[in-house]
């Protein structure tokens, strides 16, 4: 069965840095992209990135390129999402999902992050 | 970036009643990259259509979709109570997607 499951919620202070983890399992993690959503409170879904897990290639949404960094660790069936450097607007639910070809197929249950003073 | 524009912003049905979200994009999208997406509140989206018409597994029959180029259309034949909630189209190409704002379908 394939899964997908994200690390618990956060609550942050603007300025601090996060890095927030999925980690696939039932399905051969380094042949596939995995993809990050936004979605903030009461909006829709936005494309963030995806990373390739074979070979940690990455590929931004113009509207976040430098804004977050997306990686992965085959090694432990795990991808990423970081900020270095966090502001308010940064609080919403971030998704994880797999890409399958050009859509995603299963996703995250979702992390929290809450980013306030 | 291709930019998709979900059309009504909310569609307030009975249900029984049939309803048609439209999916407007600014550019041509190849059909195999477009795909719609359920999410209910406080959960995960999922999965319904890919291939601009292919059912995902496990999605009933009375979800269809159709369209091609800039024109793509999510129907649902007879709303059944757990149909309602908010659906995204979504679109891939260069190694970048983007997702329409989001159609609600609401209870009448």
């Amino acid at each position: 069965e394939v899964q997908l499951v994200q690390s618990g919620a956060e609550v942050k202070k603007p300025g601090e840095s996060l890095k927030i983890s999925c980690k696939g399992s039932g399905y051969i993690f380094t042949n596939f992209w995995i993809g990050w959503v936004r979605q903030m409170p009461g909006k829709g879904l936005e494309w963030m990135g995806i990373v390739y897990c074979g070979d940690s290639d990455t590929a931004y949404s113009p509207s976040f390129q430098g804004q977050v960094t997306i990686s992965a660790d085959k090694s432990i069936t795990t991808a990423y999402l970081q900020w270095n450097s966090l502001k308010a607007s940064d609080s919403a639910i971030y998704y994880c999902a797999r890409l399958y070809g050009s859509f995603y197929d299963y996703w995250g249950q979702g992390t929290l992050v809450t980013v306030s003073s | 970036e291709i930019v998709l524009t979900q059309s009504p912003g909310t569609l307030s049905l009975s249900p029984g009643e049939r309803a048609t979200l439209s999916c407007r994009a600014s550019q041509t999208v190849r059909s195999s990259y477009l795909a719609w997406y359920q999410q209910k509140p406080g959960q995960a989206p999922r999965l319904l259509i890919y291939g601009a018409s292919s059912r995902a597994t496990g999605v009933p029959d009375r979800f269809s979709a159709s369209g091609s180029g800039t024109d793509f259309t999510l129907t649902i034949s007879r709303l059944e109570p757990e149909d309602f909630a908010v659906y995204y189209c979504q679109q891939y190409g260069n190694s970048v997607g983007t997702f329409g704002q989001g159609t609600k379908v609401e209870i009448k």
